[in-house]
């Protein structure tokens, strides 16, 4: 249990299809992010979002929408996809967006796209 | 964020303490040093994290030269189950208000029986 959930846990998608990740965090925290890993690729960061309002976006195509309801939860929608977008896409959070406090990762989605 | 330089692999034998070591000659006065691992399939778990001093917990200790241009990962006792991806990150402020976490390739630890 690494305190952030993430589901589901493996999504195979068409490239017409909409479908949406989820991520929970149950650690109190006020920031939120989400990741890209690509096969033998760094981690990539997609979006960081601190008290529900998001305050970074790497140059993320439109075809990924991400929505942070609250401080614990945060979506990432997805439409249009292309087949170099499967990857796993890993959510974390931390306390703090200041760089003193570590970010806890969840396990990922691993994402399919045909 | 500062540059992090990280041997590509290294092999441990199981029981011994694994050291794993880091350069970031260009960190700056407020970036702190992180270590994490990934195992396969896993997201990374966050190991330790210091600034200036040496720091300890269940996990492993964190060395940092005085000079700050490296550091050391200690795994006192490793175990199978310490084989994995470290990453050595420096955390620093990515000017849109908030501090990235950037990843390099890391260090792949095999432990070995």
């Amino acid at each position: 249990e690494t305190g952030v959930t993430q589901t589901p846990r493996h999504l195979v998608m068409g490239m017409t299809n909409k479908k949406s990740l989820k991520c929970e965090q149950h650690l109190g925290h006020n920031a939120m992010y989400w990741y890209k890993q690509s096969a033998k690729k760094p981690l990539e960061l997609m979006f960081v979002y601190s008290l529900e309002e998001r305050v970074e976006n790497n140059s993320v195509p439109s075809r990924f929408s991400p929505e942070c309801p609250n401080s614990s939860h945060l979506f990432l929608h997805l439409h249009t996809l292309q087949p170099e977008d499967s990857a796993l896409y890993l959510c974390a959070s931390s306390q703090t967006r200041d760089g003193s406090s570590p970010l806890h990762f969840g396990n990922g989605t691993r994402l399919t796209v045909t | 964020d500062a540059k992090t330089t990280q041997p590509t692999s290294m092999d441990c034998a199981e029981g011994r303490a694994a050291n794993l070591p880091c350069n970031h000659s260009t960190i700056s006065g407020n970036e702190y040093v992180y270590w994490y691992r990934q195992i396969h399939s896993q997201g990374p778990q966050y190991i330790i994290h210091g600034l200036k001093n040496n720091e300890t917990n269940e996990m492993a200790s964190l060395i940092i030269t005085e000079d700050r241009k490296s550091s050391t990962l200690i795994l006192p006792h490793a175990t199978l189950r310490d084989t994995a991806v470290y990453y050595c990150i420096v955390r620093g402020y990515s000017g849109a208000g908030s501090y990235q976490l950037t990843f390099g390739k890391g260090t792949k630890l095999s432990v070995i029986p």
